[in-house]
């Protein structure tokens, strides 16, 4: 079964760039997504089609997807940033999650 | 507003049976595919099955193929997930979400509040 590898976590200083890295097979081939989660919510996407952002997402969110890797990037990273974080893609009609990276602003 | 509102989780036992229900409003339901997502408690998300706005195709994850079914009712609104024989790694809070797309792919760009499952005797 296809899978996605994320580190489980990332630290960044306020103000400065995050990034969190998605590794599949092939993933450059596929569509990736991005989804952040708080504590205590429901998921919330903010990254669609490798590099699209969904009404009302920062600007400071981007990604990008190429060869085995997809790359969800925060500029500018803020105290309300501190997150989980999940890439997602679909593997034959199977939607497929990566493990979670926890985002830590300090 | 485009909302999702899941219910039917609960207390089960090991090989028992539940129903969740997903409410949907604020769309028309039929154009998109819907998904059932879970997550373990301190565990990251997982997607379980899909189905396209039509209702006649469906998708499973391998985890729960044979135990689970998804169905939907358009002239409802309402996404079904019928769970049997369930397990103690059942244990989930189970989200419904919607896709972008009429069929399998797309984003999950609207997410219920999630309904929690726990299997336990």
């Amino acid at each position: 079964s296809y899978e996605l590898t994320q580190p489980p976590s990332v630290s960044v200083s306020p103000g400065q760039t995050a990034s969190i890295t998605c590794s599949g097979d092939k993933l450059g081939d596929k569509y990736a997504y991005w989804y952040q989660q708080k504590p205590g919510q429901s998921p919330l996407l903010v990254i669609y089609q490798d590099n699209k952002r969904p009404s009302g997402i920062p600007e400071r969110f981007s990604g990008s997807n190429s060869g085995n890797t997809a790359t969800l990037t925060i500029s500018g990273t803020q105290a309300m940033d501190e997150a989980d974080y999940y890439c997602q893609a679909w593997d034959s009609s199977t939607g497929v999650f990566g493990g979670g990276t926890k985002l830590t602003v300090l | 507003e485009v909302q999702l509102l899941e219910s039917g989780g609960g207390l089960v036992q090991p090989g028992g049976s539940l129903r969740l229900s997903c409410a949907a409003s604020g769309f028309t339901f039929s154009s998109y595919a819907m998904s059932w997502v879970r997550q373990a408690p301190g565990k990251g998300l997982e997607w379980v099955l899909g189905i396209r706005g039509s209702g006649g195709s469906t998708n499973y994850a391998d985890s729960v193929k044979g135990r689970f079914t998804i169905s939907r009712d358009n002239s409802r609104n309402t996404l079904y997930l019928q769970m049997n024989s369930l397990r103690a790694e059942d244990t989930a809070v189970y989200y419904c979400a919607k896709s972008s797309i009429a069929v399998a792919g797309g984003s999950f760009e609207i997410w219920g509040q999630g309904t929690m499952v726990t299997v336990s005797s």
